[in-house]
This record gives C-alpha cells, sequence and structure tokens, in this order.
C-alpha cells in the first residue's frame, strides 16, 4: 500500500518565525510531490510541486525533498497569520492518481 | 489562469432525489478527477477521467455516476445516496494524463449535505 504520512498538528509557530511541515512516503518510485494549502472550508490550494532533488524555493516558501530518505518538507519563513490553515502533502505514484496525507494544521501566533 | 468551476456551491438533497454536480475547465486541460473530502480528512479520489474516458473508478457505489461530456465538462450523477455522502465534493484537472506528474488544480468544490 502506498502512503504519505504527516504529523497531523496542531502545529503552533509564533509571527514571523519558520514553519516546518513534514510528510514522508512510502515508494521510492514515486516521482512527484505537492504541498497544497486548505483554509477550512474551501478547497486545496497549490503552494509548490517539486521533481528532483534538493530545495525549491518559490517567494516566502521552500520545497526539500530527499528520496533517498522518501521525505518531502515546506518551510515557510516569516511566517504570517494567514498562514493558518492545513497543509497537504500529496505524491503520485507514477500513475494518475495522487495520494494525500492526512495535512498538518498550522496555526500562526500573533 | 488556472480556473476549475464548480455548480451549485451547496446542495441538500433527500435520500430519494436525484441531483447532478457539475465541473467546468478552459485550459484545455485532458485529465478531470472527482474527489470526495470529509472533515478533517484527506481528499479521497472517486474517479479519473483522461481525454474523456474513465480511466480509474476507486470502487466507488453505483449511487455515483460520473460523465465527461467534453473536453471542458465533468458531471456527478447522484442518485438514491445515504447520509454518510455527505461531504465537499471536488472536482480537479490536470494538462495531460499522459504525464501523471503535473499538477491537479481544484474547484472550489460542492459542499452536500444528504437528508
Amino acid at each position: 500500500q502506498k502512503e504519505v504520512e504527516q504529523n497531523s498538528g496542531p502545529l503552533s509557530v509564533p509571527e514571523g518565525a519558520i514553519a516546518s511541515l513534514n510528510c514522508t512516503y512510502s515508494d521510492r518510485g514515486s516521482q512527484s510531490f505537492f504541498w497544497y494549502r486548505q483554509y477550512s472550508g474551501k478547497s486545496p490550494e497549490l503552494i509548490m510541486f517539486i521533481y528532483s532533488n534538493g530545495d525549491k524555493e518559490d517567494g516566502r516558501f521552500t520545497a526539500q525533498l530527499n528520496k533517498a530518505s522518501q521525505y518531502v518538507s515546506l518551510l515557510i519563513r516569516d511566517s504570517q497569520p494567514s498562514d493558518s490553515a492545513t497543509y497537504l502533502c500529496a505524491v503520485c505514484f507514477g500513475n494518475e492518481k495522487l495520494t494525500f496525507g492526512t495535512g498538518t494544521r498550522l496555526t500562526i501566533i500573533p | 489562469d488556472t480556473e476549475v468551476t464548480q455548480t451549485p456551491k451547496h446542495l441538500v438533497m433527500g435520500m430519494t432525489n436525484k441531483k447532478s454536480l457539475k465541473c467546468e475547465q478552459h485550459m484545455g486541460h485532458r485529465a478531470m478527477y472527482w474527489y470526495k473530502q470529509k472533515a478533517k480528512k484527506p481528499p479521497e479520489l472517486m474517479f479519473v477521467y483522461s481525454y474523456e474516458k474513465l480511466s480509474i473508478n476507486e470502487s466507488v457505489p453505483s449511487r455515483f455516476s460520473p460523465e465527461c461530456p467534453n473536453s471542458s465538462l465533468l458531471n456527478l450523477h447522484l442518485h438514491a445516496l445515504q447520509p454518510e455522502d455527505s461531504a465537499l465534493y471536488l472536482c480537479a484537472s490536470s494538462q495531460d494524463p499522459r504525464r501523471s506528474w503535473e499538477t491537479q488544480y481544484f474547484g472550489p468544490g460542492t459542499r452536500l449535505l444528504v437528508l
């Protein structure tokens, strides 16, 4: 069974600090990795995607992928209250499917 | 433009009703998806359409019937639903089903309540 695991939280981070969200996955053949943000009652919104080992930066967000350790993370710098949401890690295992983790609930404390 | 639209936003239906959910995208995407999401859970894949053909059915009960009339439209027909089917139904699309690693873009969802 192909699985994606996340710590469900809640994760509380002071405003202005770095929030670090982690995700592990079970299949070494996984091809692509996505971070979605979901506000309560809304649909998932793409934050970042990453295909290759290493870091990928987009504004305040950095995705980090380590395929050897089967680990992907999302760093949010200078956290803002508007970053408070559930963050879903999703992995494509090489077919048309995305497998989602259970999500990490992040709260930024003003 | 990465917009996927869904109608209606909210739907309340009885267990004997028949209703349909509609999803539309005009990005030229050739893969379209239906997901179901219960509160505090991740989205669960229901169906995948590739080039207007059903390619994945995740053992969804027959009271849910998908339809893809053309490359821009995806419907989900609902009949004889149960209260436990109440959830947020999400539509998503991605550019090319042959490139399974591509990003899926989600619509705003239809919040369904079955009484």
